[in-house]
């Protein structure tokens, strides 16, 4: 079974602060995607990674950057954190076009 | 308008009855076909994936596509409580998408004992 694990189930942040959220997956995937999740605006991609130190803009990125400097780990970094961004935070992966989802991190930004 | 669209619901069924679940998408290019099942408070979770126009059954679910009216839809047989989540429709939207997903916003589910 594909195993994707994210570094906190809930956390806690004041605003201006830097924020690292960690993702990563066993099963060797080519793909990782972070996405936000808000109640009624869905599922919106911020970024995406198809190769090591290689990232793509999603829907979202402003406000966020990414890391990828092994495959098999994903980070999300908020440089100054604010209030907007406290949401659901999902991270997953795929080798084709079929995504799996992490846990999960529920980020409150006070 | 958006490219995956799901009436957001709730849908409610009795426990045994059959549960119907639509989604329209926009990109005649699309290839692939994707139904998550999400419970509240926790992550989407793959149940279903479909390719090719038809039906696709597994277990109690079952996936229908109709590529040339541009739908995909999820049915569930025998409706339980615990079924009661919001079900994610996600499509692959074209050939330059690479492995990108396009979700639709989700339908409510509640099935009632």
């Amino acid at each position: 079974d594909v195993k994707v694990t994210q570094s906190s189930r809930y956390l806690v942040k004041r605003t201006g602060e830097k924020v690292f959220l960690e993702c990563v997956q066993d099963m060797d995937h080519e793909n990782m995607f972070w996405y936000r999740q808000d109640p009624g605006l869905g599922l919106r991609l911020i970024y995406f990674s198809y190769d090591v130190k290689m990232k793509e803009k999603g829907d979202i990125p402003e406000g966020y950057s990414v890391s990828r400097e092994k495959k098999e780990r994903f980070s999300l970094i908020l440089e100054s954190a604010s209030t907007n961004q406290t949401s659901m935070y999902l991270c997953a992966s795929s080798l084709w076009d079929e995504q799996f989802f992490g846990p999960g991190t529920r980020l409150t930004v006070l | 308008q958006k490219e995956v669209e799901q009436n957001s619901g709730p849908l409610s069924v009795p426990e045994g009855a059959i549960a119907s679940l639509n989604c329209t998408y926009s990109d005649r290019g699309s290839q692939s076909f994707f139904w998550y099942r999400q419970y509240s408070g926790k992550s989407p979770e793959l149940i279903m994936f479909i390719y090719s126009n038809g039906d696709k059954e597994d277990g109690r679910f079952t996936a229908q596509l109709n590529k040339a009216s541009q739908y995909v839809s999820l049915l569930i047989r025998d409706s339980q409580p615990s079924d009661s989540a919001t079900y994610l429709c996600a499509v692959n939207v074209g050939m330059n998408a690479g492995n990108m997903l396009t979700f639709g916003g989700g339908t409510r589910l509640m099935v009632k004992p």
